[in-house]
């Protein structure tokens, strides 16, 4: 196992269309993360997955979004009627708990999205 | 809502010497913070960490201090080689959340 993988790694798609990414983490990592980041700024945090419960998802997620980790696993990103302010990189990053509710993620290379 | 600024979008440093890289917070509540490189089209890379009951973590040529009275967190690297040139990330937590929250970055260039 060498790390966090996504897939795909870059997709251009038309504004209005769906959209969905991969994320398939560390394997014994059941902690996962997905994160936006726009030119210039730093990762947003969009969701956080513990095993395969969407434990805390930011305010800033519209409802286009939706993620999902059925099986504790692998998860998928999905962005619906995408728009042009969607364009960004797609981060996702997974980890153990190291105790007193500390972690150290370990980032995938990410999804860069294009909307045309 | 800027609760964590990286007010160096860059700096240039010569090889050998120190390079210090700075981030400031405004929520006294975080109690975790972390350090990231990222380097071109990957993903970012932990460095460091430090929690609130310390003021200072070492690992080899990074060093991390947190002046919480000053809600202040630095990164020092002695001494800077050239695979240093990145963009570095602060990222701290609150209690009670999984939520980190990155600053903007600051691009690190080491001249060799």
């Amino acid at each position: 196992d060498t790390g966090v993988s996504q897939d795909p790694r870059h997709k251009i798609t038309k504004r209005g269309q769906n959209v969905t990414f991969r994320c398939d983490p560390i394997s014994e990592h059941n902690r996962l993360y997905w994160y936006r980041q726009t030119l210039g700024q730093g990762p947003e945090f969009l969701t956080y997955f513990q095993n395969e419960a969407q434990l805390e998802k930011s305010r800033l997620l519209s409802d286009r979004f939706s993620a999902e980790r059925p099986k504790g696993s692998f998860s998928t990103l999905e962005i619906q009627r995408t728009e042009q302010g969607d364009s960004a990189m797609y981060l996702c990053a997974s980890s153990v708990e190291q105790g007193a509710g500390t972690d150290t993620q370990y980032f995938g290379p990410g999804t860069r999205l294009t909307v045309l | 809502d800027q609760q964590v600024k990286q007010n160096s979008p860059s700096l240039s440093v010569q090889e050998g010497r120190i390079s210090i890289l700075n981030c400031d917070y405004t929520n006294s509540m975080f109690d975790y913070f972390l350090w990231y490189k990222k380097y071109p089209a990957e993903g970012p890379t932990f460095l460091i960490s430090i929690s609130s009951i310390k003021d200072k973590n070492e690992d080899g040529r990074f060093t991390v201090f947190l002046n919480k009275s000053a809600k202040h967190l630095s990164l020092h690297i002695v001494p800077s080689q050239p695979g240093d040139s990145a963009v570095y990330f602060c990222a701290p937590k609150k209690p009670g959340t999984y939520k980190y929250i990155f600053g903007t970055g600051t691009r690190l260039k080491v001249l060799a």
